[in-house]
Formats: structure tokens, C-alpha cells, sequence
């Protein structure tokens, strides 16, 4: 069974400071990898996704996250934080397997101090 | 992106009353549901996966028979909570996938969660 770890449980930081969260995830195949972001009072977003191809994937709003295979990690990474990225941040997986579920991460609680 | 709406937004209810909760994806079809719970300060736990036209998958631990799951379109699921009691209180989110997407690369998409209160 596959499960993730994002071993951040509260990030606190400045504006403009850069960000990065840690997740790593065990499965033996082949995963597809998510981020998430939940907004306070709001649903889940999806912030960015790896499929195949470049390890380097670019969401929005300025993320990004890199996928090492050897590590099983795909930490979220941004530059310059802002106010408004203070959110729950979930990272998810699922196994490239048609039909399989997402197991999410416990998530990182983001917050910006202005 | 894709749309998918859960409704209502919030319910408060009796312990011992039945709870329906529905939700639809409104502008692509879902061959695909599924319905999470969440905890305070805790991950989505995936309760079931339903697909249209057949009965749902349960995780290891979720009632079948108090979490009733029914999905009679490409476009509706709907979760009812049945005898509900004070511990069933969380907050619940379906999600759905795009039927005409790959499978291998098609995302999930959320709706906004419903909190129920049972009292």
C-alpha cells in the first residue's frame, strides 16, 4: 500500500521568504504525485501535478515541486512567499494505475507573516 | 477547471436522524466519486469510491451500512449518513474525476466539503 509524509506540520514564515515542504511517499510502482492547497474556508485546489516527463513541474501561483525518484520525494518549493499563501498544503499520490485513489499527506499548515 | 458542488454546505441534526449529503460535478461527467472525511487538523481519509452505476468500494473500517453511498449519474453521488451520532460529526468531501480524461493522467477535482454537526 502506498502512503505519504510530509513531516512539516506547521511552517511558519516572513513575506517574501522562499518555501519549501517536504514529502515523501513508499510505493513500489510507478505514482503520479499531487499538490494540494486548501485555502482557510475554502475546498481543495489542485496546485500542481507530476505525471512523467520533466522532474520539474510549475503550478500556479509560483509553485513548483521537483520529483527525485531515488529520494521519493516531490517537495514543494517557492521563491517569495506572500501573505495570501498562508493555507493547508496537502501532498497526495496515486498509483499510475487507471483507477486507483489518492492517499493524502497529513498536510503542512502555511502561514505568512506580513 | 472543473466544477463539483456539495450541497448543503453545513448541516446540524438530531443523533439518531439521517443525513443526505449530495454531490456534482457540473460541467464534465464523473465516472468516478469519491467521498473523504476530515478530521481537525488532520489529512482527507478516503471513505469510498463510487462509480456510476454500480455499488461503492468501502475502506477497511468505514460502515457500508451507516455511510450509504448511492451514485445514480454521471453526475451525482450522494452520501447519507444514517442514524447519525455525535461522533459522525466531521467534515465530509466528495470528489470527482473527469470521465473523458485519461485515466493515468486525469486529475481529481473537490468540492467545497460539507460540515455536519450532529447533536
Amino acid at each position: 500500500a502506498q502512503s505519504v509524509s510530509q513531516h512539516n506540520h506547521h511552517v511558519i514564515l516572513s513575506e517574501a521568504a522562499s518555501l519549501e515542504l517536504g514529502c515523501n511517499y513508499s510505493y513500489g510502482g510507478t505514482v503520479n504525485l499531487f499538490w494540494y492547497v486548501q485555502y482557510p474556508g475554502q475546498h481543495l485546489q489542485l496546485l500542481l501535478k507530476y505525471f512523467s516527463g520533466d522532474p520539474l513541474v510549475k503550478g500556479i501561483k509560483g509553485f513548483e515541486a521537483e520529483f527525485i525518484k531515488s529520494k521519493f520525494s516531490f517537495n514543494l518549493r517557492k521563491p517569495s512567499v506572500q501573505w495570501s499563501d498562508t493555507a493547508e498544503y496537502f501532498c497526495a499520490v496515486r498509483s499510475n494505475f487507471g483507477n486507483e485513489k489518492l492517499t493524502f499527506g497529513t498536510g503542512t499548515r502555511l502561514t505568512i507573516i506580513p | 477547471g472543473a466544477v463539483v458542488s456539495q450541497h448543503p454546505s453545513r448541516v446540524i441534526c438530531k443523533s439518531g436522524t439521517s443525513v443526505k449529503i449530495e454531490c456534482r460535478s457540473l460541467d464534465f461527467q464523473a465516472t468516478t466519486m469519491f467521498w473523504y472525511r476530515q478530521f481537525p487538523k488532520k489529512s482527507l481519509m478516503l471513505m469510498a469510491t463510487s462509480n456510476e452505476g454500480s455499488k461503492a468500494t468501502y475502506e477497511q473500517g468505514v460502515e457500508k451500512d451507516k455511510f450509504l453511498i448511492n451514485h445514480a449519474s454521471l453526475t451525482l453521488s450522494t452520501l447519507t449518513v444514517t442514524s447519525a451520532h455525535p461522533e459522525d460529526s466531521s467534515f465530509y468531501i466528495c470528489s470527482a474525476r473527469d470521465r473523458t480524461a485519461n485515466p493515468s493522467t486525469d486529475t481529481q477535482y473537490f468540492g467545497p466539503g460539507t460540515r455536519l454537526t450532529v447533536l
